[in-house]
């Protein structure tokens, strides 16, 4: 079964607003990372953030981990036409591999 | 220094052939990892192996599916007799370091395989 559970399923803004994305999860994880994926595409890692971490920053992507609430979110702000993309989180617990949510669909209208 | 490779990106197959999807990791990654992707849906876990050896297929159909990572090549994801049902996206991942402590993971640009 799927760890994280990405809300919103889609999500389309206008250029220069932020997007913010969700992702919840069940068990207890060592981190929790997020990966986008350009349509037709492979995965591109963005960000990891521990589970001792509570935030974290890279350009424009703001990242928060609440371990309390099982629950991270993915801030992109500034959104520009070439962020379109289905954005994951997937985390790592104490099994190998990472666990994938089905993803938000991002659109940036222009 | 090139990434994760895959091919073929894109394969046709009819039913009850058999379907070969390759991957050749990151250079110095040991570690590699598939997943299947279905449209509109995310990455399901299929397989970990190290080289010469399967870390965790509990995510690999018991029947028809197959992976290995030898000592030299690419490591090989194999589907006996197709359905219509494997059509997907399949992914391979890699990393320098597995186990509870894996960071990110590289993935290639993914196998699409059409079975019709």
């Amino acid at each position: 079964s799927q760890q994280g559970e990405e809300d919103p399923q889609a999500l389309s803004i206008q250029e220069g607003e932020n997007a913010t994305m969700n992702c919840s999860y069940k068990t207890s994880i060592n981190n929790l990372q997020w990966y986008r994926q350009n349509s037709g595409r492979g995965l591109v890692h963005l960000i990891l953030i521990r589970s001792n971490e509570r935030e974290k920053h890279s350009g424009r992507l703001r990242v928060t981990l609440d371990t309390s609430k099982k629950s991270s979110s993915l801030l992109i702000t500034a959104s520009r036409a070439a962020d379109t993309a289905s954005y994951f989180c997937a985390t790592q617990g104490g099994a190998d591999g990472l666990t994938f949510g089905k993803g938000t669909h991002l659109i940036i209208q222009p | 220094n090139a990434g994760v490779m895959q091919n073929p990106r894109h394969l046709v197959r009819r039913r009850g052939q058999e379907a070969r999807l390759r991957c050749s990791p990151m250079k110095g990654h040991s570690h590699v990892y598939w997943y299947r992707q279905l449209p509109e849906e995310g990455l399901k876990f299929m397989v970990y192996l190290q080289k010469e050896n399967i870390i965790d297929e509990s995510g690999m159909p018991k029947e028809r599916f197959s992976a290995e990572f030898p000592k030299e090549g690419p490591s090989i994801l194999r589907i006996q007799q197709v359905v219509r049902g494997d059509s997907a996206a399949y992914f391979c991942a890699s990393s320098p370091t597995g186990g509870p402590g894996t960071g990110e993971l590289f993935f290639g640009e993914g196998s699409r395989l059409t079975v019709l």
